[in-house]
């Protein structure tokens, strides 16, 4: 069983919309919790982060964190074409080497 | 902007060559990471280097090996490329592993024909 599960897609939405990318985790033991941006052809870039539980918003990105239900989402107001990517949860918690991922969730946002 | 920097970015070889693919970082992180990627799947860790002369093998089994001599340079050779070797190959950088804070490179898109 895969530890994080993730939602491949593809999304398709139109610009404007509101995208909800979403991860759940089996490890409880989990604190820290990240969504990387990857575009086509390039290597993935640090988007959001999280610890704990709670709300995190930067701009037009907002990232949740539900501990309980072992549940993390990334939502993107008003989406626009250059949020086209693929997005990827990841987390660790302390003492672990490093980043367990999602397999992404490719959006596409049509102009 | 991350200062790390992969070559080649896209490589095509033939069966039983060897190849070592180029991770370069300019910012003084002690740890460094390779991951492989192929399409819809998740990251997998293949090796990871705490500091220079420290290496350990990831997750993933991967018959590539690393070395790490200058804090600034992590490559991974491959001694003899089959074609289950093709994938995607990322270097990535760290200050601190717990919090998961990586700076990738553009990645090396490996082809073994």
């Amino acid at each position: 069983q895969k530890e994080v599960e993730q939602d491949p897609g593809p999304l398709s939405v139109p610009e404007g919309a509101i995208v909800s990318l979403n991860c759940t985790y089996s490890n409880s033991a989990f604190q820290y919790f990240m969504w990387y941006r990857q575009y086509s052809r390039k290597g993935p870039e640090l988007l959001m982060y999280t610890y704990s539980s709670g709300n995190k918003e930067d701009g037009r990105f907002t990232a949740q964190v539900d501990k309980s239900s072992k549940y993390i989402s990334l939502f993107i107001r008003d989406s626009q074409p250059s949020d086209s990517a693929t997005y990827l949860c990841a987390m660790i918690y302390t003492g672990r080497r490093a980043l367990t991922f999602g397999s992404g969730t490719r959006l596409q946002v049509q102009p | 902007e991350a200062d790390i920097y992969q070559t080649p970015r896209y490589l095509v070889i033939g069966t039983g060559k060897k190849i070592t693919l180029e991770c370069s970082q300019t910012m003084g992180h002690d740890k460094m990471y390779w991951y492989q990627q192929d399409p819809g799947m998740e990251l997998h860790l293949i090796h990871y280097s705490y500091g220079v002369n420290s290496t350990e093998k990831g997750d993933l089994s991967s018959e590539s090996t690393v070395s790490r001599i200058r804090t600034e340079h992590f490559p991974l050779t491959l001694e003899s490329a089959r074609p289950s070797h093709t994938s995607q190959y990322l270097c990535a950088s760290s200050v601190g592993a717990s919090t998961g804070e990586l700076f990738f490179g553009e990645g090396s898109r490996l082809t073994v024909l």
